[in-house]
């Protein structure tokens, strides 16, 4: 079974621009979470997506949002980048009736300059 | 609100020998689960071991194991007969029923040395 994926895997951006990141989780999971890891603040829960709603989402600006497709497949969006948005950021994907366990994906690496 | 609190910022051990990282929790809830996360250098993060709060018995994967100790909010992973791959971050995180929610700690980097 192919595991979660995540394109583009490296973007480099602009300050004021905005960008879309995209995850494909694993065949069957309707969860995708989305993170932020950052060396200094590790990782950060930005939002959950479950059959295209949102159940729960993190502490970031409203910059940051996120939706899911009716095929889970699910993208984030950052607006008006900022220098501090440059991070790695994770998708991972779960069956969350399966004792919670979350796969990630290998990352999207955003540079903001 | 949930906390996850990991006090190591970076171990070192031997190869073939044993290390234990520290992970200390914060909830007020009852139903959570508890999971210990590899993340090799440039790599993805992989599930290392998982275990569920109800549950008293010890969660075991193969040469990883956790000391759970849930009146002093403490997981703790054993990394048994270390070898140069479990050389990786790793982060400790919680999960709390109906939140779909994690919380990670701030993560341990591991070294091994040969």
């Amino acid at each position: 079974k192919a595991g979660v994926t995540q394109t583009p895997r490296y973007l480099i951006k602009t300050r004021g621009q905005q960008v879309t990141l995209s995850c494909s989780p694993i065949s069957g999971h309707r969860s995708v979470s989305w993170y932020q890891q950052t060396p200094g603040q590790g990782l950060q829960f930005l939002f959950e997506y479950f059959s295209e709603t949102q159940r729960n989402k993190g502490n970031f600006p409203g910059r940051f949002s996120g939706r899911q497709f009716s095929n889970s497949r699910s993208e984030m969006n950052v607006s008006t980048l900022e220098l501090g948005d440059s991070a790695l950021y994770l998708c991972a994907s779960s069956l969350w009736d399966r004792g919670y366990e979350q796969y990630f994906g290998p990352g999207t690496r955003l540079t903001v300059t | 609100a949930q906390t996850v609190t990991q006090s190591q910022p970076e171990m070192s051990v031997q190869e073939a020998e044993t290390v234990t990282l520290s992970c200390t929790y914060d909830t007020s809830e009852s139903d959570y689960y508890l999971f210990w996360y590899k993340q090799p250098p440039s790599r993805q993060m992989i599930l290392v071991i998982r275990q569920e709060a109800y549950k008293q018995q010890n969660a075991t994967e193969n040469r990883f194991s956790v000391n759970f100790q849930k009146a002093a909010k403490s997981f703790s992973l054993k990394i048994s007969d270390s070898q140069l791959g479990d050389a990786a971050m790793y982060f400790c995180a919680s999960t709390t029923s109906g939140t779909y929610k994690y919380i990670f700690g701030t993560g341990t980097r591991l070294k091994v040395l040969a």
